[in-house]
């Protein structure tokens, strides 16, 4: 398995807090990418980072912000938890040859099982 | 943006029989084609993936077919067993040369029955 780790793996936190997950790579590898799992939607793109401190948007961003300071870690952050963020939420990292070149495969973390109550 | 759409949403097979699942995506631009399956509270991971300058790619059992004037590729799973049975994801890759993003679609649960 790829190295990417996420912690925690399980969250359980109340309305109104904020929480803070973590992706961690040891593959160096340029892009990562946060993804919240729900039924029926399949895997949707909160934000992504394509370099340290270069982040996107991605579909699903609302009430989320990201941050990576290093290649290897990238962070999630939900300033004010809502019910409605209640999901899975996994990490994902990719890599390219080269710029002209499509992306190679991506490697998924383990997952962060969120519950806001 | 990109759009993936992607059906069935959900697929019973017969063990030995075939399976098909199919994606459509909107940019034209995307240029790399991934599908994963996911076990139950598993994460998921590639099976196979296509690239934009190739029209069939297989491995084993499975195969995926692009069709870059349509904008439409598929997954073919052929003598289906018990243990294919999983969601299945297909996606989209949009390189824009500094950044690239992979959209997914909604997933097809396929359960092979004995």
């Amino acid at each position: 398995d790829a190295g990417i780790t996420q912690s925690p793996r399980h969250k359980v936190t109340e309305t109104g807090t904020p929480v803070t997950l973590r992706c961690h790579q040891t593959e160096n590898h340029r892009y990562m990418y946060w993804y919240r799992q729900d039924p029926g939607h399949g895997l949707r793109l909160i934000h992504y980072s394509y370099g340290v401190k270069d982040t996107d948007k991605g579909e699903v961003s609302d009430g989320y912000s990201v941050s990576r300071s290093k290649t290897e870690d990238f962070l999630l952050t939900l300033e004010s938890a809502t019910s409605s963020q209640t999901s899975v939420y996994f990490c994902a990292i990719s890599q390219t040859l080269r710029q002209d070149l499509p992306l190679s495969e991506a490697f998924f973390g383990q997952g962060t099982r969120l519950t806001v109550v | 943006g990109e759009n993936v759409e992607q059906h069935p949403s959900t697929l019973s097979v017969q063990e030995g029989d075939s399976a098909v699942i199919k994606c459509t995506y909107s940019d034209s631009a995307s240029n790399y084609f991934p599908w994963y399956k996911q076990e139950l509270g598993k994460r998921p991971q590639l099976i196979i993936d296509i690239r934009s300058n190739v029209g069939e790619k297989k491995d084993q059992r499975i195969a995926v077919t692009l069709n870059k004037t349509a904008k439409h590729f598929s997954l073919h799973i052929t003598e289906t067993q018990p243990e294919d049975s999983a969601v299945y994801f297909c996606a989209a890759s949009l390189n824009t040369g500094t950044a690239s993003k992979l959209t997914f679609g909604t997933g097809t649960r396929l359960q092979v029955t004995l």
